[in-house]
């Protein structure tokens, strides 16, 4: 099936300093990729819905300009979550749709990344 | 808002039994699909469903999709160790370009 390969899959860093993730789709095109956050032993809450090569959409309560997202091409998304704090430790996964499946078709996630803000 | 509800949230069960989580929406799907997230692993695409009434197999799994496109299940005969992780349904959120919710997941335990 579709790979969607998602680095890094852990990093830890001082509060205060930014951290980027990126996600790629390795064997497909994807217009449209969607980030998450999971928390332990919850469900995936939608983050924000990232468009190449237009602006990020936001869900309610999702600061965008701590999130930063872009999707530079068809097959790669950025997450950068900016001026890192300890709340902002979470597990962050990103998915994404193939272009050809029409938008209700299935998810491919990533393999997600484990933020630790000291 | 829109909301899909999972039951229940944790089952254990012994290695052999049958396992069974359930699947609400409020409002009517035009799809639902099913993930297996594996303990410290990412979600895993399972299996959409359609059609209203429709089911479908995967070997020990039996996915059903309800008459009013609203509920779903998953069946689990004769669970195995390999069984153990947590099932996610989720469905479209409508009129949300593609837009997935997620319900809470059940997180399923076997003991051998």
């Amino acid at each position: 099936g579709a790979v969607v390969s998602q680095h890094p899959s852990r990093v830890i860093c001082k509060s205060g300093t930014s951290v980027k993730i990126e996600c790629r789709s390795l064997d497909f095109q994807a217009t449209t990729m969607f980030w998450y956050r999971q928390f332990p032993k919850k469900s995936l809450m939608l983050m924000a819905t990232s468009n190449e090569g237009s602006k990020a959409t936001y869900e309610q309560g999702v600061e965008k300009d701590k999130f930063l997202i872009n999707h530079a091409s068809l097959t790669l998304s950025t997450l950068t979550v900016t001026s890192a704090h300890p709340e902002d430790s979470s597990f962050y996964i990103c998915s994404a749709r193939d272009r050809t499946s029409g938008i209700g078709g299935e998810l491919f996630f990533g393999e997600g990344s484990r933020l630790t803000v000291l | 808002g829109q909301q899909v509800m999972q039951i229940p949230q944790y089952q254990h069960v012994q290695e052999g039994e049958d396992f069974t989580t359930y699947c609400n929406s409020s409002t009517t799907l035009s799809n639902i699909q099913w993930y297996k997230q594996r303990p410290g692993g990412h979600p895993v695409f399972l299996i959409q469903l359609v059609k209203s009434g429709e089911v479908k197999k995967q070997k020990r799994l039996t996915f059903q999709f309800g008459e009013a496109k609203k509920n779903s299940s998953l069946h689990i005969t004769a669970t195995q160790t390999t069984d153990v992780g947590t099932y996610f349904c989720a469905g479209p959120i409508y009129n949300q370009g593609g837009k997935l919710i997620f319900g809470q997941g059940t997180e399923l335990s076997v003991k051998p």
